[in-house]
Order: structure tokens, then sequence, then C-alpha cells
């Protein structure tokens, strides 16, 4: 059965700093691969997607993932942190590559200070 | 093009009592997946329905059940609450599979409160 495990359920970041949120997977069947993000009070948005092909992914808001098959990870970054990227992400595994059945990892709270 | 709509956003219920959530997807959309998510277990998936057959189902009680209707409108329903209900129920809908699998497009969701 597919997992996710993100490392960290909570990361704190200054305003311009890296961000790094990690995810691994374990998954029986090559994996669609996703990172969604959700604000306060409010459901959740696709950031990015890894189907098959490019194994750096780029989403919205200046973020990126690299699927690593060998290290079985998905880990999003973006150069440089914005107040407004605070938020809970989320790395998530599709359950068959085919409908809305998501296995979700337990999700990361992201804090940027000034 | 509005988004994915939830009714009602907020509702308190008592235990034994049973509720009734509405979603209405993104117009197009023929999928609609039902999670529920608490701050002890996450996000989990609750089913998906397509063409008005639940298509996916995850590991809840015979208490959560739902429907979509020919407009695509879904709902979902838990009869006899328990405490452990309470929880912020996602309404998520998708064009269809194969490569717009698991692209889904959330509802801001209903925050049920059993007491």
């Amino acid at each position: 059965a597919q997992s996710v495990t993100q490392l960290g359920s909570h990361v704190s970041v200054s305003e311009g700093a890296l961000v790094l949120l990690r995810c691994n997977y374990s998954s029986s069947v090559p994996p669609y691969l996703f990172w969604y993000v959700q604000y306060p009070n409010q459901g959740l948005q696709l950031l990015l997607k890894y189907t098959t092909g490019a194994t750096l992914v780029k989403g919205i808001n200046g973020f990126e993932a690299e699927f690593k098959k060998s290290e079985t990870s998905f880990h999003l970054t973006k150069p440089s942190a914005h107040m407004s990227d605070a938020a809970e992400y989320f790395c998530a595994v599709s359950e068959d590559n085919q409908g809305g059945k998501l296995i979700f990892g337990q999700g990361t709270e992201l804090s940027v200070k000034p | 093009k509005a988004g994915v709509t939830q009714t009602p956003r907020y509702l308190i219920k008592t235990r034994g009592q049973q509720v009734t959530l509405s979603c209405s997807p993104i117009s197009g959309h023929r999928s609609v997946s039902w999670y529920q998510q608490t701050p002890g277990q996450g996000l989990q998936f609750l089913f998906e329905y397509f063409s008005e057959t639940q298509r996916n189902k995850g590991n809840f009680p015979g208490r959560f059940s739902g429907r979509q209707f020919s407009n695509s409108r879904s709902e979902m329903n838990v009869s006899t609450l328990e405490l452990g209900d309470s929880a912020l129920y996602l309404c998520a809908s998708s064009f269809d599979g194969g490569r717009s699998a698991g692209e889904l497009f959330f509802g801001e969701g209903s925050r049920l409160t059993v007491l």
C-alpha cells in the first residue's frame, strides 16, 4: 500500500531564506506525486504534480520539487521565502494514478519570520 | 469559473443525530471526492463518485455514505454521529482520471462539531 511521510511537522524559516520541505513515499507502482498547500480556514490548493518525464517539477508561487526514485523522495523547495508562504503543506501520492483518491502525508506547517 | 462550493460551512450537531453535507463541483468536473481532516488523523479519503457511481471508497464505517446526482453535485451523509466525527469535511472535484488524476480542486470545507 502507498504511504507518505513528511519529515517535520513544523518548519520555521526567515523571510528570504531557502524553504525545504521533505517528503518520502512508498508505492508499489510508478507514483503520481503531489504537493498541496492549505491556508488557514481554506481548502487545499495544488502546488505541483509529478507524473512522468522530467523529474524536476515547477509549480506555482515559485515552488519546485524533484522526484528522486532512488531515494523515494519528492522534496519541495523555494529559493526565497515570502511571508505569504506561511501555510500548511501536504505531500500526497495517488492511490491508483486514476482518480481522486490520494494518500496524504501528515502535513508540514511552514512559518516565515520577518 | 466558480470554484467548488460546500454547504453548510459550519454546523453543530449532537451525538446520535445525522448530518448531510453538500458539494457543488466545478462546472465540467465529473469526479467528486470527499476527505475528512482532523488534527490527529490528518487528511483521510472517504469516497469518490464519478458519473453517479461510487468509484472508490476509504476505510470508514458504513455510517458514512454519499451519492452523486446527474448534475455531478454530491452529498455525503453521516448517521448516528459520534464525538470523533468532529472534523473538517472537504470536497474536491476533478475533471477525470488519466493525466489529470489527482489534480483535485478543493472546496473550503464543512466544519462539523459533534457535542
